[in-house]
């Protein structure tokens, strides 16, 4: 998306291991930052979400962090099985509208 | 849950026709949205909708337009498709400004 930019495009796991996706914004005003995983053949899904006045959120084995100074917000996969295996995407809310990163492929490896 | 249900899964069009993709939702929803989806682009707002018969235009709206005619479906429209117009595209519903739910999304393919 215009607004918002997401590190890595492609990530590579070990089963096991935790996976990190970076996203930076733009935006001061934006206050809202959801991150959608899309399964092959599927629409995105609301994975987990933060609010600005919130700078860590943990829902089992996927957490979000957010840094307002910086700009940027993370998503942290822990213990990665295979059905973690899907495009992540990152977006923040500007006027109402998201606005989406690029998007992450990320694969497990067994 | 709220569902989003996009006509078509798989479109395959010819150049110069008008299309029209359909959406529904079924939680009375009033923001509804089109996407389109390319390879390392991401998701692009093509057009948006907060109440029936309002439109907004996106960040690319050139080429389409939209039709909010009743509450729960949404539809865009190509004007005269072409080929640069092949893409995932996604429609959306969200009763605030939070929590999007996406429909599974039609695959056009202009010739």
């Amino acid at each position: 998306g215009e607004n918002v930019e997401q590190h890595p495009s492609t990530l590579s796991v070990q089963e096991g291991d935790s996976a990190v996706i970076k996203c930076t914004y733009s935006d001061s005003a934006s206050n809202y930052f959801p991150w959608y995983k899309q399964e092959l053949g599927k629409g995105p899904q609301l994975i987990i979400d933060i609010r600005s006045n919130v700078g860590e959120k943990k829902d089992q084995r996927i957490a979000v962090t957010l840094n307002k100074t910086a700009k940027h917000f993370s998503l942290h996969i822990t213990e990665t099985q295979p059905e973690d295996s899907a495009v992540y995407f990152c977006a923040d809310l500007n006027d109402y509208k998201l606005s989406f990163g690029a998007g992450t492929t990320v694969t497990v490896r067994a | 849950d709220v569902k989003v249900t996009q006509s078509s899964r798989y479109l395959v069009k010819r150049t110069g026709e008008k299309v029209f993709l359909e959406c529904v939702q079924d939680m009375d929803h009033e923001n509804m949205f089109w996407y389109r989806q390319d390879p390392g682009l991401g998701l692009r707002l093509i057009y948006f909708s907060y109440d029936v018969k309002m439109k907004e235009k996106g960040d690319i709206p050139e080429g389409y337009s939209v039709s909010r005619e009743k509450k729960e479906r949404f539809s865009l429209i190509l004007e005269s498709a072409s080929t640069n117009q092949t893409s995932m595209y996604l429609c959306a519903s969200s009763l605030l400004e939070y929590g999007y739910t996406f429909g599974s999304g039609t695959r056009l393919t202009v010739v």
